[in-house]
């Protein structure tokens, strides 16, 4: 069973730092290209930034908003996706989502809550 | 990728017909992917590549595309289809989401 299991989220002040982590099993993840979305709440979903696999040479990318601030990251031996934050704005609060596009379902982990205060 | 537009709702009775566009000028040249999302859940793909059921997901749920508008099409609506929507294609380098749409069933 493909698993994604999101943690890290937490209350910090603007202008901070925080480290999400997705920790995952099921799939093969070290050619697997795994992505971050993002929802501000009562809002839509938000594409954040993608690492393709080793395989693919593990290319990144990011969303303009967050380019430059965020930096998207993965332990192949852990099996584990990262997403490092940091000059944290209001704006950046949201539920983080990890998922992978290796996988013919594409699944999702259940989020974790970052919320960035004035 | 550039901008989806959805609309924002829509609105049927049990057992009908529930039809959810995406318009995007990039669709003809980039495939389209359909998420669901009930309240206080993570999306779950229910149509990938335009017209591609993953398996899990019900025969009443279908995608079909022209030029550049994606429908998502949801056969004999049940109250469990209840949820938000979303639309989202891919370029090289980045995704994007359309706005979403929420589905009501009456």
């Amino acid at each position: 069973e493909v698993r994604l299991v999101e943690s890290g989220g937490a209350l910090v002040k603007a202008g901070g730092s925080l480290r999400l982590s997705c920790v995952t099993s099921g799939f093969p993840f070290t050619d697997a290209w795994m992505n971050w979305v993002r929802q501000a709440p009562g809002k839509g979903l938000e594409w954040v930034g993608r690492i393709k696999g080793k395989i693919d040479g593990g290319t990144i990318d990011y969303a303009a908003p967050v380019r430059g601030r965020f930096t998207v990251s993965r332990d192949d031996s852990k099996k584990t996706f990262f997403l490092h934050m940091k000059s944290l704005k209001v704006e950046d609060t949201a539920v983080y989502y990890c998922l992978t596009t290796t996988t013919v379902t594409r699944p999702w982990g259940q989020g974790t809550l970052v919320t960035v205060s004035s | 990728s550039s901008e989806l537009t959805q609309p924002p709702s829509v609105s049927v009775s049990p057992g009908q017909t529930a039809r959810i566009t995406c318009i995007g000028d990039a669709l003809p040249r980039q495939y389209c992917y359909w998420y669901q999302q009930k309240p206080r859940q993570a999306p779950v793909m229910v149509i990938s590549k335009d017209t591609e059921r993953p398996s899990g997901i019900p025969e009443r749920f279908s995608g079909s595309t022209s030029g550049t508008i994606v429908t998502l099409t949801i056969s004999g609506v049940r109250a469990e289809d209840e949820a938000d929507y979303y639309c989202q294609s891919a370029n090289s380098t980045s995704w994007v989401f359309g706005g979403g749409t929420k589905l009501t069933v009456l």
